[in-house]
């Protein structure tokens, strides 16, 4: 079956070190690879996305590489700040026309120490 | 504008009470879904409707009954709550296609004493 393994937290980085989330994924065929996050008492919000082997994406400084040859979508940014304190999920879009659903991780608490 | 909104936000209620959760979303999307969140984080899908036909429901108990009176509204309603039931539960919608992200609501946190 589907699934989305990524690394347990919480991880703690001072500010302005080098983050990395390890994310790797089981599939049949080829999904959708997913980034969220989840600031405290939120939703979840889209943070990046790749859609096919050798996709980056990137958005606020964060970056991840759908990687089909080691199924992972790692997530990485070269300086954390303080505000990036939160819950990041990766996730997975997987199915057949209208029956796709979104397969999340267990999330990775990230704090960001001033 | 909010693109999908539940209501309520938060709902306190006794065990063996029944309660509804309702979601909109305005971004014209076909997809519409029922995650679980528990408390630790770990999120779960419950149930996905296309254009208001149930696609996936994921062993959630008969307690909980989805309705999606069109494609814009999903209803969570659930019978006979039970402590178990505590957690947050979110809405998301989706456009049809596995390229496109799923945008989620502020989400419902459900407390049974």
């Amino acid at each position: 079956g589907n699934s989305v393994t990524q690394m347990e937290g919480p991880v703690t980085l001072s500010e302005e070190a080098f983050l990395t989330i390890n994310c790797t994924y089981t599939a049949t065929g080829y999904p959708s690879l997913f980034w969220y996050v989840q600031y405290p008492g939120e939703g979840l919000q889209l943070l990046l996305k790749a859609t096919k082997a050798d996709d980056k994406g990137s958005n606020k400084g964060f970056e991840a590489t759908y990687r089909k040859e080691t199924t992972s979508f790692h997530l990485e940014k070269g300086s954390v700040q303080v505000s990036d304190s939160a819950v990041y999920f990766c996730a997975l879009s997987a199915g057949t026309s209208g029956t796709y659903k979104y397969i999340f991780g267990t999330g990775t608490r990230l704090k960001v120490l001033a | 504008d909010t693109a999908v909104s539940q209501t309520p936000k938060y709902l306190v209620t006794q065990m063996g009470n029944d309660k509804s959760i309702k979601c909109e979303q305005n971004l014209g999307h076909d997809t519409m879904y029922w995650y679980k969140q528990d408390s630790k984080k770990f999120l779960k899908i419950m149930f996905s409707y296309n254009n208001k036909e149930l696609i996936i429901n994921e062993t959630v108990p008969n307690r909980f009954s989805p309705k999606s009176p069109d494609k814009a509204h999903l209803n969570l309603h659930i019978n006979s709550l039970e402590l178990g039931d505590s957690a947050v539960y979110f809405c998301a919608s989706s456009q049809t296609g596995k390229n496109t992200e799923a945008f989620f609501g502020q989400g419902t946190r459900l407390t049974v004493v």
